[in-house]
């Protein structure tokens, strides 16, 4: 079956922008969690989403959101871009609360 | 609060045994996973523990102490291509918030 899919899977925004990161689940994966990767920081839990609700949030200001639709495919959104928000953003699916998430290849952002 | 801690990098030679630990947060926890991610790649699920003891799966087996707060992965007869960071994980909040460890970076000597 097909794996959780992230695109566009690299990004170069200007300071001040805003950027939207899609993520497609494995079929049937209800659950999408986003993480922020950063050499220095390691994985940084964004939010959760579980059938269209938030479920748990991070310690991310609010320029960092997201949404999740009713086919699971869910979006984040990063508005007022800084430098420090360059990163590597992962998305990782599961059925609800089982042990194994599986990642997508994430989103390489990169702020200038 | 709801953090991980684990050694920054490791050094093995191949062949041989390595085991990286990791220490955690008791509020909320529910398990610990375990994740292998390789330069460039996406995290890869290698185990989990929600109850004491060892779990084994091939060369790999990860284990927990709830009362220490406490787990460690074991990677036995260390091949090159075990060359790869590795970070525990500890689900959170009803287990559906996962916490990653900021990684071990595992080098492997000929």
């Amino acid at each position: 079956k097909a794996g959780v899919t992230q695109t566009p899977r690299y990004l170069i925004k200007t300071r001040g922008q805003q950027v939207t990161l899609s993520c497609s689940p494995i079929s049937g994966h209800r659950s999408v969690s986003w993480y922020q990767q950063t050499p220095g920081q390691g994985l940084q839990f964004l939010f959760e989403y579980f059938s269209e609700t938030q479920r748990n949030k991070g310690n991310f200001p609010g320029r960092f959101s997201g949404r999740q639709f009713s086919n699971s495919r869910s979006e984040m959104n990063v508005s007022t871009l800084e430098l420090g928000d360059s990163a590597l953003y992962l998305c990782a699916s599961s059925f609800d609360r089982e042990a194994e998430a599986f990642f997508g290849q994430g989103t390489r952002l990169t702020v200038v | 609060g709801q953090s991980l801690e684990q050694p920054s990098e490791v050094t093995a030679v191949e062949g041989a045994i390595v085991q990286i630990n990791c220490t955690y947060q008791t509020s909320g926890f529910y398990g610990l996973s375990w994740y292998q991610q390789h330069d460039g790649g996406a995290p890869t699920f290698l185990s989990y523990n929600a109850l004491d003891g060892l779990e084994e799966t091939g060369r790999f087996s990860s284990f927990l102490s709830r009362s220490d707060s406490y787990g460690y992965l074991l990677l036995q007869e260390l091949q090159m291509k075990d060359s790869a960071s590795y970070f525990c994980a500890g689900r959170y909040s009803s287990a559906s918030k996962i916490i990653f460890g900021s990684g071990t970076r595992l080098s492997i000597r000929p």
